[in-house]
């Protein structure tokens, strides 16, 4: 069975560092076709894809974010970190970690943490 | 502004049939991307509903089905029930000027009547 689960600060200041954690088990890091993904959903609207981690160390990040983004792994503790750098209040939102597996050329996740609200204010 | 353009919002009465739209691009779904569907009940996180466009997965009724053709895809629902009420979105993928990226719609809120 596979679950996911974000940890991080529920509070953060404009201009500051936000970390989250992605926990997850069921599967493994290092198997190939797997990876982790981040994504987020401001109050009210549409989701939001941010970066993601495959168990071949490739990582990709969005465009529009990618000089704010860091995501990195630990396969052995199971978890997916996510740093998202200079917090903006309009970076308030529900952030979820999603596993992905990859089916052809492509990807979908198909298994989705719970979310953890992050509301940026100072 | 979504690149993947969904309707806010559709409504249908119970056992009804509704159709949601995701209209996107020669750089997205045009370029023969796969679309995927997922379902977000309220207050909850969103659900894998149909991926690589038409495939339900495990546990998913078969009342819900997908489809592609061209820069568009389509989720149907059909027999419409009380629990099917919630947020779909579609995704795909872009690879466009700014680089390769995930791509999701706008969201379409279902309504049952």
């Amino acid at each position: 069975q596979i679950t996911l689960k974000e940890s991080g600060p529920t509070l953060v200041k404009p201009t500051q560092t936000l970390t989250l954690t992605c926990t997850f088990s069921g599967f493994s890091l290092s198997t190939s076709g797997v990876g982790v993904g981040w994504i987020r959903q401001p109050p009210g609207k549409a989701l939001e894809w941010l970066a993601l981690s495959y168990w071949n160390d490739d990582n990709r990040y969005s465009p529009s974010l990618k000089t704010r983004l860091t995501i990195t792994k630990d396969t052995s503790r199971n978890q997916v970190v996510l740093t998202m750098t200079n917090m903006d209040p309009v970076d308030t939102g529900t952030y979820y970690c999603t596993h992905i597996i990859m089916s052809g050329r492509f990807f979908h996740f198909d298994y989705w943490g719970q979310g953890t609200l992050v509301t940026v204010s100072s | 502004q979504s690149v993947l353009t969904q309707p806010p919002s559709v409504s249908g009465a119970l056992g009804q049939r509704v159709t949601i739209s995701c209209t996107g691009s020669s750089s997205n779904i045009g370029a023969r991307y796969d679309v995927h569907w997922y379902q977000q009940l309220p207050g909850t996180a969103p659900k894998l509903l149909i991926y690589n466009n038409n495939i339900r997965p495990s546990g998913v009724p078969d009342r819900f089905s997908g489809s592609k053709s061209g820069t568009s895809a389509s989720l149907a629902v059909t027999g419409l029930q009380a629990e099917d009420e919630a947020d779909y979105y579609c995704q795909s993928y872009d690879n466009g000027p700014s680089g390769s990226t995930v791509l999701f719609g706008g969201g379409t809120k279902l309504t049952v009547l």
